[in-house]
């Protein structure tokens, strides 16, 4: 089957403009995070959804930011009046509860010019 | 909360050893450790459990002491391939899955 897919796989855009990221996990994971990584720097979490929990938000770093995953499935990550601070690689993994193996997508690169 | 890794960066000759460390400051339930490779995915190398063995992958294996909150990974016999960046992943037993990474530590295996 497929693993985890990122759309769009580049993402140019102007500083304030909103953007969507879009994740599609694997099927049947429950488990669902975004991470972002900054150029040479670590994944630095950002939200956290776990089947029909509430999600853990407490990664996302102002109000600017949003997700949400659909009918538990795919996920969506929303950046509002987007910075160029924003400017990163943004990737989705996916795992059956608590793991063992979170599976990541290739990722999503956003550049904010 | 996210695990401290050491050292930040290691280069090392073909058929030498590693260690990569990763500490915590809370207790946990488990560590995870990731591999990433230039432009590409973290892939997933193993996981460690709270109360669980050590757990190998090829060379590359791993201990977790639960009393210390701390993991190391050995890499031995280090082969070309082995280059990449390294995370640790941490949960902690609250929070049900959720994994925070260490800052990643870099390794670079030379011919």
């Amino acid at each position: 089957g497929a693993g985890v897919s990122q759309s769009p796989s580049n993402k140019v855009t102007e500083k304030g403009k909103d953007v969507e990221l879009r994740c599609d996990p694997i099927s049947g994971h429950t488990a669902l995070y975004w991470y972002r990584q900054s150029l040479g720097q670590g994944l630095e979490f950002l939200i956290y959804f776990q089947g029909n929990s509430a999600p853990d938000k407490s990664g996302l770093p102002s109000d600017r930011f949003s997700a949400e995953r659909t009918g538990g499935s795919v996920s969506t990550l929303t950046i509002q009046r987007t910075q160029q601070e924003d400017s990163a690689v943004y990737l989705c993994a996916s795992s059956p509860y608590r793991g063992p193996e979170a599976f990541f997508g290739q990722g999503t690169r956003l550049t904010v010019v | 909360q996210q695990p401290v890794q050491s050292p930040q960066a290691v280069i090392l000759r073909e058929g030498e050893d590693a260690v990569i460390n990763c500490s915590s400051s809370k207790a946990l339930y488990s560590v995870h450790w990731y591999r990433q490779k230039h432009g590409e995915a973290p892939v997933f190398l193993m996981i460690l459990l709270k109360g669980g063995e050590q757990k190998g992958h090829d060379k590359i294996s791993a201990s977790f002491n639960e009393k210390k909150q701390q993991s190391s990974l050995y890499l031995t016999a280090s082969q070309l391939s082995y280059s990449g960046t390294y995370f640790c992943g941490t949960e902690l037993p609250s929070n049900t899955g959720k994994l925070i990474f260490g800052q990643g530590t870099t390794l670079q295996v030379k011919p």
